[in-house]
């Protein structure tokens, strides 16, 4: 199974970019690159995906590697409400349909005022 | 806008007793899914839904039953309770459509419910 890597913890300051790792070196050529993040006692929260090319909204940017065996999220100017743990995840329609929701122990992200 | 509303949000109950989580989404959502989350872990798959009538195991099965009578509630019942099920159960729910069904419809969460057994 195609998995991701991911620091367990980062620090960052206030209103700075964050660059956030995720290493998925056996990715396969349909897995989808997901993010997530989870904020203090709540549920998780859709941050951003994609497949090859790089990709932005409003909350974030994704960064794909070109051999696609790495991907960086990015904030581009962190506040305090960004600290937040962040899932990495590969999400593939060829693999076991229930295989695809299962959420690794992901980064907890601090934010310093 | 109320998303994924979870039942209760805070339950206590001793081993063996039984009870019944309840998840409702208003979005009008094909698939939905039953997580829980130990301390310091990601979230686990238990069991998740396709569309009303259909249910599927997950990565933590055992313990647990699902039913979907009706498409916009999922209910996660545990029959026995044991203290290895206390933990926090996420509700999730997204639309299926399209060539990738639902892989790529982002998950919509619950605030969870905070579950110890004794």
């Amino acid at each position: 199974d195609a998995k991701t890597t991911q620091p367990n913890s980062m620090e960052s300051n206030e209103e700075e970019p964050v660059h956030l790792p995720c290493n998925h070196s056996t990715i396969s050529g349909t897995d989808y690159i997901h993010w997530y993040r989870q904020l203090p006692s709540q549920g998780p929260e859709y941050v951003i995906h994609g497949l090859t090319s790089n990709v932005n909204n409003r909350m974030a940017s994704l960064a794909i590697a070109e051999d696609r065996k790495s991907s960086t999220l990015i904030l581009h100017r962190a506040t305090l409400r960004d600290a937040a743990v962040y899932y990495c995840i590969l999400r593939d329609v060829t693999r076991d349909y229930g295989q695809n929701f299962v959420f690794g122990p992901g980064t907890r992200l601090s934010v310093l005022p | 806008n109320a998303g994924v509303t979870q039942t209760p949000k805070f339950r206590v109950l001793k081993t063996g007793q039984s009870m019944t989580l309840l998840c409702a989404q208003d979005m009008n959502h094909e698939y939905m899914y039953w997580y829980r989350q130990d301390p310091g872990m990601g979230l686990r798959l238990i069991h998740y839904s396709v569309g009303e009538g259909t249910t599927a195991k997950g990565e933590v099965p055992d313990g647990y039953n699902v039913s979907r009578l009706k498409k916009q509630n999922f209910l996660l019942g545990l029959e026995s309770a044991a203290p290895s099920q206390t933990s926090v159960y996420f509700c999730a729910s997204n639309r299926g459509w399209g060539p990738t069904t639902g892989i790529n419809q982002p998950q919509h969460f619950g605030d969870g419910t905070r579950l110890s057994i004794l």
